[in-house]
């Protein structure tokens, strides 16, 4: 079982503040590390699939990094927004040709309006 | 657009019975899964399959088993169910590519009482 950890596991921020949260994961058999935004009652929703060391990547206010070699990815968020409100799941794929994802127990954020 | 159906979203079981959870996707994807999410415990995966007929062993999978006759869809099964597999099941799918996202239903609720 990969040992898939995310920090902090909640957060509440003011609206218009801007937030990072982290997910570790074994560096070794890397494959790809994914970002998931789950509303409640909905479905978890894809944000970034990220393979190389040093991507980074973006979707609006939302941005993500990643450094494979000391096994840890940044999500970032600017400006949050009360819609921002969700759970934000990380996912590790280890090995190639093996798609077990594994996942984060998340990191839930509140955005006080 | 994607999609990935879980028919029964809400269900309550007595325990001793036998459920079955069931899913489809029509995005003829190769790779299905089935997790179950508890508060704390974050996403957990059961079982999955790379392709019909095939299936590999979660990280949880005592008590459940599973079914892919044909590649749309993965079933899930309780041979005889137990409180504590009351839960929130989360069935998803994915293309056959490290690049790819995850699609997921949007979960079946399971009270076994």
């Amino acid at each position: 079982i990969l040992n898939v950890e995310q920090s902090p596991q909640s957060l509440h921020v003011q609206e218009g503040d801007s937030t990072n949260f982290t997910c570790s994961f074994p560096s070794s058999n890397f494959y790809a590390l994914h970002w998931y935004r789950w509303e409640t009652a909905k479905s978890p929703e894809a944000l970034f699939v990220m393979t190389l060391n040093g991507d980074e990547k973006k979707k609006g206010r939302i941005s993500a990094t990643l450094n494979t070699k000391e096994g840890y990815s940044y999500l970032y968020i600017k400006g949050s927004q009360p819609e921002d409100s969700a759970t934000y799941l990380c996912a590790s794929l280890d090995g190639a040709g093996s798609y077990q994802l594994t996942f984060g127990k998340g990191t839930k954020l509140s955005v006080i309006p | 657009d994607v999609k990935v159906t879980q028919s029964s979203r809400y269900l309550v079981k007595r325990t001793g019975e036998k459920v079955f959870l069931e899913c489809v996707q029509d995005m003829d994807h190769e790779n299905m899964f089935w997790y179950r999410q508890d508060p704390g415990l974050g996403l957990r995966l059961i079982y999955f399959s790379y392709d019909v007929k095939m299936k590999e062993k979660g990280d949880i999978p005592e008590g459940y088993s599973v079914s892919r006759e044909k590649k749309e869809r993965f079933s899930l099964i309780l041979e005889s169910a137990s409180t504590n597999q009351t839960s929130m099941y989360l069935c998803a799918s994915l293309a056959d590519s490290s690049g790819n996202t995850i699609y997921f239903g949007e979960g079946s609720w399971l009270t076994v009482v």
